[in-house]
């Protein structure tokens, strides 16, 4: 079955820096790479998604990168705020409906004012 | 959007009663929905996969009859705690799954279950 990992498990950094989290898989049938956002006691949403024939999305501050060849995936955001504080969890699922996802270990971001 | 409704987001029970917990969606159909586990700080972790008018297809390591899994129908996944001990304490979140393929998961907002 798919492994993703994820690293860092815990990431603070200053308001208005980078933050980058990256996520590795293991099954290359998997084309389908979602982030999601939980912040504490909230149900997980979803922030940008990827799929396998696109290497690269952006959406505002948020930016996802694939690369297929190294079976790995990462969550940029610039210019971080206090309010991107939270639990970031990567996921990779085959495209298809009914199919699971497979968590990664989840990263808690910290943005210091 | 897709919005899915969990309930309740809190309960509290005594040892050896049972709880169900309901996994709706509201505004889109769901023939698959999948039940989660999560701990304090931790990932989440996949129970089962519930699909409309089948059995579900539990996770190793989880036990089909200690948590029972029904769902009925294309918007309603439900979530039955049998004989809840303390340590089946902990936040359960549901996730549906869009029939048109998109693939898109929308999750519940969870419920916290403390067993005494």
């Amino acid at each position: 079955g798919e492994n993703v990992e994820q690293h860092p498990s815990t990431l603070s950094v200053q308001e208005g820096d980078s933050a980058v989290i990256k996520c590795t898989y293991s099954d290359s049938a998997s084309n389908y790479f979602p982030w999601y956002k939980q912040e504490l006691g909230k149900r997980p949403q979803l922030i940008i998604d990827i799929r396998s024939n696109v290497g690269e999305k952006k959406d505002q501050r948020i930016a996802v990168t694939l690369n297929k060849t190294a079976k790995h995936f990462s969550l940029h955001i610039t210019e971080t705020q206090p309010e991107d504080s939270a639990v970031y969890f990567c996921a990779a699922s085959i495209l298809r409906t009914g199919n699971q996802f497979y968590f990664g270990t989840g990263t808690s971001l910290t943005v210091i004012p | 959007g897709a919005v899915v409704s969990q309930h309740p987001s809190r309960v509290i029970c005594k040892s050896g009663t049972s709880v169900k917990i309901e996994c709706r969606s509201l505004d889109f159909q769901a023939t698959t929905m999948f039940w989660y586990r999560q701990f304090p700080k931790q990932s989440l972790m996949l129970m089962a996969t519930s699909n409309e008018g089948s059995k579900a297809t539990y996770e190793q390591g989880v036990e089909k009859d200690k948590f029972l899994i029904n769902h009925a129908s294309l918007t309603l996944s439900t979530l039955t705690v049998t004989s809840a001990h303390p340590e089946d304490s902990s936040f359960y979140i549901c996730s549906a799954q869009r029939n048109s393929g998109a693939n898109v998961l929308t999750f519940g907002a969870g419920s916290r279950l403390t067993v005494l």
